[in-house]
């Protein structure tokens, strides 16, 4: 049981381009969320999905996508980089509507 | 607008020492939740209050949910080195499906 798991751990992006960021849980939970979290901000929710198949927009949602297509997984695209986005990203799941919420560890991004 | 107020932002005391952190809002809240964060890592729970006036205990930390469901506090007493970390509440606003943190409160115990 990996509980949540995230990919890759670390990477640099030059202005522009793009790359995904996949989380995968395999605690059979509905609703799965993507935060940022920068110096001094505290956590901030960019998307998140109820269930398998949905989405739906967080705080902070300009400049990213996500898909869930599976249960498992949900996927955060960045289509074309700023630097703005240098932060880490955590996901987490959560089977109770976010009152419990486990938490990946997380994936640094810079991008220059 | 900061719709979760925690504070202090950040705070050193000695080890044996008790201390308060607040998380505030002009909103109700379903339920809400402090997590703590070690540098590196994912922040983990600690607990979930949902009732107003709730009070919860963990070992030596007490949690109390507001009595109109707009604030909470955590409360650690005798403080150790291991309690250092950042501390974040979240929460869920009545008929929201969002959940918002706070900016949390970084707390370092001397020993």
């Amino acid at each position: 049981n990996a509980g949540v798991t995230q990919t890759p751990k670390f990477r640099v992006l030059k202005t522009g381009q793009s790359m995904t960021l996949l989380c995968a849980q395999d605690m059979n939970h509905e609703y799965m969320y993507w935060y940022r979290q920068d110096p001094g901000m505290g956590l901030r929710l960019i998307h998140y999905s109820v269930g398998e198949g949905t989405t739906a927009k967080g705080e902070v949602p300009d400049g990213y996508n996500v898909s869930r297509l599976k249960k498992q997984n949900f996927l955060l695209g960045l289509e074309s980089a700023a630097p703005s986005q240098t932060s880490v990203y955590f996901c987490a799941s959560s089977h109770d509507g976010g009152r419990t919420q486990y938490f990946g560890p997380g994936t640094r991004l810079l991008v220059l | 607008t900061q719709l979760l107020e925690q504070s202090p932002q950040f705070l050193s005391i000695q080890e044996g020492e008790n201390l308060t952190v607040y998380c505030n809002s002009s909103s109700v809240f379903s339920s809400l939740q402090w997590y703590r964060q070690e540098p590196g890592e994912g922040p983990v729970l600690l607990v979930t209050v949902v009732t107003g006036g709730e009070v919860k205990k963990l070992k030596r930390l007490t949690f109390q949910f507001g009595d109109a469901r707009k604030d909470s506090s955590l409360h650690i007493t005798a403080a150790q080195p291991g309690d250092t970390g950042l501390y974040l509440c979240a929460g869920r606003r009545s008929g929201d499906d969002k959940i918002i943190f706070g900016k949390g409160t970084r707390l370092h115990i001397l020993p």
